[in-house]
């Protein structure tokens, strides 16, 4: 079954340093995305980045990166320059079923990264 | 501008009680989806629906029944037979059909509780 795993509960980093937050998963499809989204303590979802399965350059958007690391099954959130507003909730996500007309999308459990200043 | 409407934000049910969560959506997106977290957890799939009047059980749809009468409403009923509602229920819709990489668009949530 497909499955997404976040080791990292919690995460404490200095502002402008750069942070990893891991994110390692398990599908049987050859076609597949994954996703990145950040959870504010306001509750909202607000989308970060994406990596398809057949994608040969790892994703970047802005301060994101997604270091992708397929032989691993790794999909790895980099934030650069991390700031005080970082500080939420961040979900990997992946979309099983690429093709199917039935396809969703599953979550991990989360890290929750905290920025000290 | 195009979004997606979750009401109420907050929500309270009395033991034995349905209760239905509202989501519009006016993104013309063919896939929708609804999600439950608990708190410090992350988001688990209890119904999705990819086409108007056909709809999927995800992976807790027990005590949970949605309807997709049209595209841009997907409601979510929590029945008493759901002994532990209180939580977080996030509505999220997506262009539908592959390929897969169109992000998931998400509500501002409804909070329900138990009374």
């Amino acid at each position: 079954a497909q499955k997404i795993t976040q080791t990292q509960p919690g995460m404490f980093v200095q502002e402008k340093e750069a942070v990893t937050l891991d994110c390692t998963y398990d599908t049987s499809d050859q076609s597949y995305g994954l996703f990145w989204y950040k959870q504010p303590s306001s509750g909202e979802m607000i989308f970060l980045i994406y990596q398809g399965s057949y994608d040969e350059q790892n994703a970047t958007e802005g301060r994101y990166s997604l270091n992708f690391q397929k032989a691993r099954k790794s999909a790895n959130l980099v934030i650069s320059a991390s700031q005080l507003g970082d500080s939420a909730m961040y979900f990997c996500a992946m979309r099983e079923g690429w093709y199917s007309s039935a396809s969703k999308i599953i979550f991990g459990s989360g890290t929750r990264l905290s920025i000290r200043p | 501008d195009g979004g997606i409407t979750q009401s109420p934000k907050y929500l309270f049910r009395k033991e034995g009680q349905n209760v239905t969560l509202s989501c519009e959506q006016n993104l013309n997106h063919d896939a929708m989806y609804w999600y439950r977290q608990d708190p410090g957890q992350g988001l688990r799939l209890i119904y999705y629906s990819q086409i108007v009047n056909d709809f999927q059980k995800g992976d807790i749809a027990e005590g949970y029944s949605v309807s997709r009468e049209k595209k841009e409403s997907f409601p979510l009923t929590v029945t008493s037979a759901q002994k532990n509602p209180t939580a977080f229920y996030l509505c999220a819709s997506s262009v539908g059909g592959p390929p897969g990489g169109q992000p998931q668009h998400f509500g501002d949530g409804t909070r329900l509780s138990i009374l």
